[in-house]
Order: C-alpha cells, then sequence, then structure tokens
C-alpha cells in the first residue's frame, strides 16, 4: 500500500467512549501530523511529531492523546469526547525538503461523529 | 489578524477563463509557501511548492512576494476539473504550515 492511509474512515461514537484513529505511512517520511477539519473552518493543526518526538501541542484538549511509536505509525486517542468534537481529522506526513520546511501528504481522514 | 489569510471568494468562473487567487501572510521569517487542492469531503492535496522564483505547472502558475508577504496562484484556460477549494499554507522551518481558509474555485461550462 502507498501513500498515507487512515482507519477507520467512519467513527460514530458515544461521548463516554474511548476510541483511537490510526494512520500509517508508505512514503519514508520523518514527520507526521494530526489535523481537525471542522465543517466551514480551516484546517486546525493538533499535533506535529519529527522523529517520533512531538514538537507541537496546538492547544489540544487533554481529551486527545496522540503517540507515534515509530516514524510510520501515529494515533489518536480519544475519550470523553464532545459533540463539537465532530470533525474529519486528517493525518499528514512530510518529508524534509531542501528549503527548511516541509509540503505535506495527507490521508484520506475519519470523519468522526460525537453523539 | 489571521496567519494566513486568503481571497474570501467563491470564484464562478466560465470554462477558459483566467483566475487568480491570493493569500497573504504575516510572519516575515516564513520560510515556505505552497498551494493545495481540496475536493469537497476529500482530503487535500499538494498541488504546487511556491518557489522565490515563481514557478509553473502547465495551467498554473504560482508567484511570492516576500516584500508584500503575499502569494499568487493563477489557472488559466479553466476546466471544469478544476473546481475546487484551493489552499494556501506557509511554512516555518520547525516543520510547522499554517493554512489558509481556502477559496472556492466552482468552474461552469
Amino acid at each position: 500500500e502507498t501513500g498515507v492511509t487512515q482507519t477507520p474512515r467512519h467513527l460514530v461514537m458515544g461521548m463516554t467512549n474511548k476510541k483511537s484513529l490510526k494512520c500509517e505511512q508508505h512514503l519514508g517520511h520523518n514527520a507526521m501530523y494530526w489535523y481537525k477539519q471542522s465543517a466551514k473552518k480551516p484546517l486546525e493543526l493538533m499535533f506535529v511529531y519529527n522523529f517520533k518526538e512531538q514538537t507541537e501541542n496546538n492547544s489540544v484538549p487533554s481529551r486527545f492523546s496522540p503517540e507515534c511509536p515509530n516514524s510510520s505509525h501515529l494515533f489518536l486517542h480519544l475519550h470523553t469526547l464532545q459533540p463539537e468534537d465532530s470533525a474529519l481529522y486528517l493525518c499528514a506526513s512530510s518529508p524534509k525538503t531542501d528549503r527548511g520546511a516541509y509540503e505535506q501528504y495527507f490521508g484520506p481522514g475519519t470523519r468522526l461523529t460525537v453523539t | 489578524r489571521k496567519e494566513v489569510e486568503q481571497d474570501p471568494g467563491p470564484f464562478n468562473v466560465p470554462e477558459g477563463a483566467t483566475v487568480a487567487f491570493n493569500c497573504t501572510y504575516s510572519n516575515s521569517a516564513s520560510q515556505s509557501f505552497f498551494w493545495y487542492r481540496q475536493d469537497c469531503r476529500k482530503e487535500p492535496k499538494l498541488l504546487m511548492s511556491v518557489y522565490s522564483s515563481g514557478n509553473e505547472d502547465g495551467r498554473f502558475t504560482a508567484q511570492l512576494n516576500r516584500a508584500s508577504q503575499y502569494i499568487s496562484l493563477l489557472i488559466r484556460d479553466s476546466k471544469l476539473s478544476d473546481s475546487a477549494t484551493y489552499l494556501c499554507a506557509v511554512g516555518s522551518n520547525a516543520g510547522k504550515s499554517t493554512f489558509g481558509d481556502g477559496t472556492t474555485l466552482t468552474v461552469k461550462p
């Protein structure tokens, strides 16, 4: 499989549930990202991992917990979410470019609905 | 002020038209610049990186103006398949990209 894959593609969960989103990249990249995209809102960066180390936590509530066991895999653990957390969750990866910052390759996303 | 601001749109143009989008950024230390395309209910896909010298890929031309802190995307000879939301992104050396809100383009027959 190539590119960036995400599972599940769709998820419906109650506010008391615990679930995890999975992302895997097959591009040999060193950095991975979680973004949230709500309806009619721009992409919001949530977390950045570079060489498995978290380098950015964009003031994300603790009910979202990322995990990066290696540079190819990224998880987002979810617990006690709120209905306003319903959104498209996108994973991305990027190489280092010779210009010092990174073009990003996105997975298809997980469309999450919190009931 | 937002870090990255795009033309609000939407843009509705006939096939064959030329359309241009602008995107301004506030951080003068920004290092890299990109245009992405996002189709409805799909993920963003990289369209072009934007270099200081400008770059062209077929019908698409991207320009960077560091002095005025904006990037632009020009689409010539618009096709129906160009209908999408176009996102600009501005990157820092920390590997973080900040995205604009996006500009929606609809190309009509």
